[in-house]
């Protein structure tokens, strides 16, 4: 079946440095998407990427997603204590099922 | 605009009692519909997932069914729970075209006991 992979599984920050997480995909996908999923909570989308080699922003986020369309990442510039939670990449191959990744646990210590 | 419910929010059940857990969603039509299980500090595993009332696909062999009977009811269902049953249960609906963003519901904390 269709994986996704994410790593690291956990990373934890001092307030202020940065932070990546990485997404694999074992086949193409037709999209990725990103979530963010507070603690006790539930995902919350954050962006879509379609094309190749598409790079999107959304303040101190960057989302890239590969050339070949097969992995992505998202890298958080200055990390502040509000981004904790687990961020999940999510990759579509066809418009219908959706697959998530294992998720990266953010930890931001003050 | 779009609004998804899903029930009960908690949920302790013994060994070997059935399970019904609901999803509806209001304000779209015909959305795909996901039911997922997130394991305690664990990624999001797909469950089922379906394009339409009827149409079912299931992505683990496991102790779970689902149904779809109207447009925008998903169930998750057990005849038998287990322990490894436990989790945390999301259900989830997307469009069906364009912009594939997926809406969680609030989620069910089920403990097998």
């Amino acid at each position: 079946g269709q994986q996704v992979m994410q790593i690291p599984q956990y990373q934890h920050v001092q307030e202020g440095e940065d932070f990546t997480t990485y997404c694999n995909s074992s086949t193409t996908l037709s999209n990725i998407q990103w979530y963010k999923q507070r603690p006790g909570g539930h995902p919350v989308f954050l962006i879509q990427l379609v094309k190749s080699g598409e790079v999107k922003k959304q303040k101190r986020l960057t989302f890239q997603f590969g050339e070949a369309k097969k992995n992505s990442s998202l890298h958080i510039t200055a990390t502040q204590t509000t981004d904790v939670g687990t961020y999940f990449c999510a990759g579509q191959r066809g418009a219908n099922n959706l697959f998530f990744g294992t998720g990266t646990r953010l930890t931001v210590i003050p | 605009s779009q609004t998804i419910h899903q029930w009960p929010a908690t949920l302790v059940q013994p060994v070997g009692s059935p399970l019904s857990l609901e999803c509806t969603v209001e304000g779209t039509s015909n959305p795909n519909l996901y039911w997922y299980r997130q394991a305690a500090g664990r990624g999001l595993q797909l469950l089922f997932y379906s394009v339409g009332i009827g149409q079912i696909s299931s992505e683990v062999p496991q102790n779970l069914s689902a149904s779809r009977p109207q447009d925008r009811q998903f169930i998750l269902s057990s005849k038998k729970l287990l322990l490894s049953d436990s989790g945390f249960y999301l259900c989830a609906w997307s469009g069906a075209t364009g912009l594939f963003e997926a809406f969680f519901g609030q989620g069910t904390r089920l403990t097998v006991v």
